[in-house]
């Protein structure tokens, strides 16, 4: 199966700040990469899709980037609705891999 | 309105088996991929298994391979995971959820607790 690694496990920042998750794939994947958000006690929403497709209803400070086997989730100024854990899947082949999870919190 | 609705969570003991159903509705279900996503508590998400819109492609979880079984009924509009030989490490929330591309429906879960 191929193994997704997202970093930083846990980020502490404030409102306004630029925030960026990373996510690494065990062997290329394209662009078959989507990221979610979850907050407690919720389903996850999916925010992006194919690696830099924003979902419809995502507002724009969120974007992605990355191929192969390199990804990265950037919020470009952190809003309080935005404090929760991120996710990265990816879904090529026969399987549909999580990453483990960034938890995003207030500094 | 799109709904999916799962069911079937129980509390089994290790060893059991379980049937979780998940039922759909305001969309064409025959028309999407589906999927469960399990969550244990205070823990990641995990994929654990994934049907084409006709069953024709099926795919498992290496945790799940050989135990789980996923299955569709069209006319129904439902999505069902058979899961046996249940052992403590399957706890959790299952949600179904809808696509091929991210998943852009979800369920609220179920809750499986596998125990003595």
């Amino acid at each position: 199966d191929i193994q997704m690694t997202q970093s930083p496990s846990t980020l502490s920042a404030s409102v306004g700040d630029r925030v960026t998750i990373t996510c690494r794939a065990s062997q290329s994947i394209s662009t078959w990469l989507a990221w979610y958000q979850q907050k407690p006690g919720k389903a996850p929403k999916v925010l992006i899709h194919k690696a830099s497709t924003l979902e419809s209803g995502v507002p724009s400070r969120f974007s992605g980037s990355g191929s192969g086997t390199e990804f990265t989730l950037t919020i470009s100024s952190l809003q309080p609705d935005d404090f929760a854990t991120y996710y990265c899947q990816q879904y090529n082949g026969d399987s549909r891999t999580f990453g483990q999870g960034t938890k995003v919190e207030i500094k | 309105e799109v709904q999916l609705v799962e069911s079937g969570g129980d509390l089994v003991q290790p060893g059991g088996s379980l049937r979780l159903s998940c039922a759909a509705s305001g969309f064409a279900f025959s028309t999407y991929s589906m999927n469960w996503v399990r969550q244990a508590p205070g823990k990641g998400l995990e994929w654990v298994s994934y049907i084409s819109t006709g069953s024709s492609t099926i795919y498992y979880a290496d945790s799940v391979k050989g135990r789980f079984t996923i299955s569709r009924d069209n006319a129904k509009n439902s999505l069902s995971l058979q899961m046996n030989s249940l052992r403590a490490e399957d706890s959790g929330v299952y949600y179904c959820a809808r696509g091929i591309q991210g998943s852009d429906y979800w369920g609220q879960g179920t809750l499986v607790t596998v125990s003595s």
